[in-house]
């Protein structure tokens, strides 16, 4: 079962182009919506994170768009740089739940020069 | 300021052979994680605790097993290396707080087990 799904599992883009990863969820119990990102021979880092009482949040280039009725949520990448390639995973949590975030899949995202 | 230190960083197994992970972290957080990467499949959850002396199970946690004697420490314990278990670990520490986005995971470097 799995309880966030991502898309796509890859992504190639040109710099200055937009990078667009959506993600869906099920459990309307999740109330805190993490994206990470991951370098080549690194752990993932916390990238932006969203609640659902808001519907986006920007910070720099990196904008998360929420849909609490469809359940949707997505990252977008502005003016996307070669040293954006990493991959992204989006994720769930439930506040005051079992602490377990849920992962999506992930999403490799190469952006050429 | 270290964060979660793995190690190996690399290690080769033989079918059978056991082996421990080691993780440790410097933050003094009570949540400590196991994840296992593997391609186009994401992390999935190994093993947590929620401080120290109190582990739980998380999606995977078959062929492996934890302890957590200390707040520190969070090593991952392989016994009878499989094929199957061939992947990128990942071991994480997050802080206790009722503060909504509180749970932040902090990720060491991972360590790449391949077994033959």
């Amino acid at each position: 079962q799995q309880q966030v799904k991502q898309s796509p599992q890859s992504l190639i883009v040109q710099k200055g182009g937009i990078s667009i990863i959506n993600c869906a969820y099920e459990n309307t119990a999740f109330d805190y919506f993490p994206w990470y990102q991951q370098f080549p021979g690194k752990g993932p880092a916390l990238l932006i994170a969203i609640r659902p009482d808001v519907s986006e949040k920007k910070e720099g280039r990196f904008t998360i768009s929420f849909n609490k009725s469809a359940k949707q949520f997505s990252l977008h990448i502005m003016d996307s740089q070669p040293g954006d390639s990493a991959t992204y995973f989006c994720a769930a949590y439930t506040q005051g739940g079992s602490e377990k975030l849920v992962f999506g899949k992930g999403t490799k995202l190469t952006v050429n020069p | 300021n270290a964060g979660v230190t793995q190690t190996p960083k690399f290690r080769i197994l033989k079918i059978g052979q056991s082996m421990t992970l080691q993780c440790t972290q410097d933050m003094n957080h009570n949540y400590m994680y196991w994840y296992r990467q593997d391609p186009g499949m994401g992390l999935k959850l190994i093993y947590y605790s929620v401080g120290a002396g109190i582990t739980d199970k998380g999606e995977v946690p078959n062929g492996y097993n934890v302890s957590r004697s200390t707040t520190e420490d969070f090593p991952l314990r392989l016994e009878l290396a499989a094929p199957s278990q061939t992947s990128v670990y990942f071991c994480a520490s997050s802080s206790n707080t009722d503060r909504p986005g509180a749970n932040v995971l902090t990720f060491g470097a991972g360590s790449r087990l391949t077994v033959l």
